[in-house]
């Protein structure tokens, strides 16, 4: 059974720019969510979709943004990046909303200079 | 409230020895504890995971220890190898929020050989 797959695996960005992760999560699951990892901040929340529909947000400004297609492939953007921006983004994925066994893809490494 | 706090922040040990990390929260409506590993470029990997309905559960060398009157958990690495060198992540969170998970900052484990 293939895992979670995230493209691209790294991403260089400038300030200002946008840019669009992927998430592919694996065969059978329907809820997707996304979290942030910094050095200082750690494994941070960003969203959860199930359904093509947000459960659940994190504190992270309205730049984040995410959305989940019919085939529970999931992406999230990020516009107008700022340096902070620049982190691993994971993303998740359950069976089910209420299912909290989650399992994690490689990560897409955002710099942004 | 919505805090896990984990400690310690690094820890080293002998080959053989044992590996005893520990996790506190506040939440009282928390309902589930998973014990992610993370290794330098991979996302974390769930590692095990408990329900407050029991108090210790164990998975090869991997033993969770949960005290709901305390409200701590600890992850205990018997017979700790070079291999098990990485960093662990405690997480904890509700069934009807099932997609958000509040991490630990990490505990970056070394084993020396």
């Amino acid at each position: 059974k293939a895992g979670v797959t995230q493209t691209p695996r790294y991403l260089i960005k400038t300030r200002g720019q946008q840019v669009t992760l992927s998430c592919s999560p694996i065969s059978g699951h329907r809820s997707v969510s996304w979290y942030q990892q910094t050095p200082g901040q750690g494994l941070q929340f960003l969203f959860e979709y199930f359904s093509e529909t947000q459960r659940n947000k994190g504190n992270f400004p309205g730049r984040f943004s995410g959305r989940q297609f019919s085939n529970s492939r999931s992406e999230m953007n990020v516009s107008t990046l700022e340096l902070g921006d620049s982190a691993l983004y994971l993303c998740a994925s359950s069976s089910s909303h209420w299912n909290t066994e989650a399992f994690f893809g490689q990560g897409t490494r955002l710099t942004v200079v | 409230q919505q805090q896990v706090k984990q400690s310690p922040q690094s820890l080293i040990v002998q080959k053989g020895g044992i590996s005893i990390i520990n996790c506190a929260y506040e939440n009282t409506a928390f309902d589930y504890f998973p014990w992610y590993q993370q290794f330098p470029g991979k996302g974390p990997a769930l590692l095990i995971a408990i329900r407050p309905d029991v108090s210790e559960k164990k998975e090869g060398r991997f033993t969770i220890s949960f005290n709901k009157s305390a409200k701590q958990f600890s992850l205990h690495i018997m017979d700790s190898q070079p291999g098990d060198s990485a960093t662990y992540f405690c997480a904890a969170s509700t069934d009807n929020q099932g997609g958000k998970l509040i991490f630990g900052q990490g505990t970056e484990l070394s084993v020396k050989p």
